[in-house]
């Protein structure tokens, strides 16, 4: 079992639709994670990051965290062709490293 | 204030040949982190330093040293480059428990 899962997707969406990114971590004493997006050729850059559980909403963005289930995800409201990359999920185990393990991301591709 | 850079952002090596990748930040963060980035295999950890004066293996390590050489620079050096090590490698860069900001990435193809 990975550490952090993700569905490869593509995941294709209508524009102007809810986009649903699910991760899974199997570490219980995981404590932040993190949502990159990365378009084709760049580097990832953060959308989101969420510590507690429950809902956190950033403009079109809302990340949920249920650590019972382990359980991450990203919605992406009114969801736009530059919304079109691959999204990677990625958690913080603590501790004084900071490292991050990612998961190998989820294409999403918007439909115009 | 320009974050993270990394050069070069493209090199072709031979088989046998050696390389340094090098990055430097801006940002006044403690630790630093080499990744590599392959279809379908997400990001991988190469190295990281988690402060000054210390670095530690990460997930994929063989093949690979670095130096920490300052706060800011951290460099990553392939000794006999394989084929296996053509990849995308980003450096990361963060202060402690936030997020991670990446670099422009080196693409990199061994031949």
């Amino acid at each position: 079992q990975k550490e952090v899962e993700q569905n490869s997707g593509p995941l294709s969406v209508p524009e102007g639709a809810i986009a649903s990114l699910n991760c899974t971590y199997s570490d219980r004493g995981s404590q932040s994670f993190f949502w990159y997006r990365q378009y084709s050729g760049k580097s990832p850059e953060l959308i989101m990051f969420i510590y507690s559980n429950g809902d956190k909403e950033d403009g079109r963005f809302t990340a949920q965290l249920n650590k019972a289930s382990q359980y991450v995800s990203l919605l992406i409201r009114d969801s736009q062709p530059s919304d079109s990359a691959t999204y990677l999920c990625a958690v913080n185990r603590g501790g004084a490293t900071n490292k991050l393990i990612f998961g190998t991301g989820t294409l999403l591709a918007v439909q115009p | 204030n320009a974050g993270v850079t990394q050069t070069p952002k493209f090199q072709v090596l031979k088989t046998g040949q050696s390389m340094t990748l090098q990055c430097a930040q801006d940002m006044n963060h403690n630790s630093m982190y080499w990744y590599r980035q392959d279809p379908g295999m997400g990001l991988r950890l190469i190295y990281y330093s988690a402060s000054e004066g210390t670095t530690d293996k990460g997930e994929v390590p063989n093949g690979y040293n670095v130096s920490r050489l300052n706060k800011r620079e951290f460099s990553l050096r392939l000794e006999s480059a394989a084929p296996s090590q053509t990849s995308v490698y980003f450096c990361a860069s963060t202060t402690s428990g936030y997020e991670q900001y990446f670099g422009p990435g080196t693409r990199l193809t061994v031949t």
